[in-house]
């Protein structure tokens, strides 16, 4: 049973590039999300998707991130002119409808550096 | 509003000795309610879930955790800890009906002496 992988697992950037992470679900997974866990806190949801829907979206999700499903597969998480603040780690998580009581399994994070 | 909050930021137990880590939540219906468990630098393993029916689950790893709608608690058990415990363990909060998403506490971190 292959698990959620995310791609890739460290990237060090520096201040206003350009940075994107890639997310592969639990392949028969119809739903998968993302969120972003600080130093020393708790994992803060950001976006999910179903199939290729996009349909919530956390306050935290600013102007400078956006996420894509094109496909209803994989997932693309990108931010935008990247600022210190956004250095953490970026989880993605997948699950699959049954309805209402799902359970998210995660993959192995992103951890973002920004200097 | 919805919360979880873990009272515990840091504990330490010798191996061996029992474990309880606390768990309180703040949802206006019966929440799903699940632990996980993250070690240094990796994603989050899910140790056990509550949906519905009996209040006492079993996870893997020896963990066990109760439901107490009384007290608005899923507290995480373990008879005996295993120096392999060490980690930071989350409890979250989920429900339908609209939206999907978890909460999360903001976490435990468990030290193990030997």
């Amino acid at each position: 049973d292959t698990g959620v992988s995310q791609n890739p697992r460290h990237k060090i950037t520096k201040r206003g590039q350009n940075v994107t992470f890639r997310c592969d679900p639990i392949s028969e997974h119809n739903r998968l999300y993302w969120y972003r866990q600080t130093l020393g806190q708790g994992p803060e949801f950001l976006t999910y998707f179903q199939n290729e829907a996009q349909l919530e979206k956390s306050r935290l999700l600013s102007d400078r991130f956006s996420a894509e499903r094109p496909k209803g597969s994989f997932s693309t998480l990108e931010i935008q002119r990247t600022e210190q603040g956004d250095s953490a780690m970026y989880l993605c998580a997948s699950s699959a409808t049954s309805g209402g009581a799902e359970t998210q399994y995660f993959g192995p994070g992103t951890r973002l550096l920004v200097l | 509003a919805q919360s979880v909050t873990q009272p515990d930021i840091h504990i330490t137990v010798s191996e061996g000795a029992s474990l309880e880590l606390r768990c309180n939540y703040s949802y206006g219906a019966t929440p799903y309610l699940f632990w996980y468990v993250q070690s240094p630098g990796q994603g989050l393993q899910l140790l056990l879930k509550y949906f519905s029916g009996d209040t006492l689950v079993q996870g893997i790893k020896g963990f066990e955790a109760e439901f107490k709608r009384s007290q608005s608690s899923f507290n995480l058990r373990k008879p005996s800890v295993h120096w392999s415990d060490a980690a930071e363990y989350f409890c979250a909060v989920g429900r339908g009906s609209g939206t999907y998403k978890y909460i999360f506490g903001t976490g435990t971190r468990l030290k193990v002496l030997a």
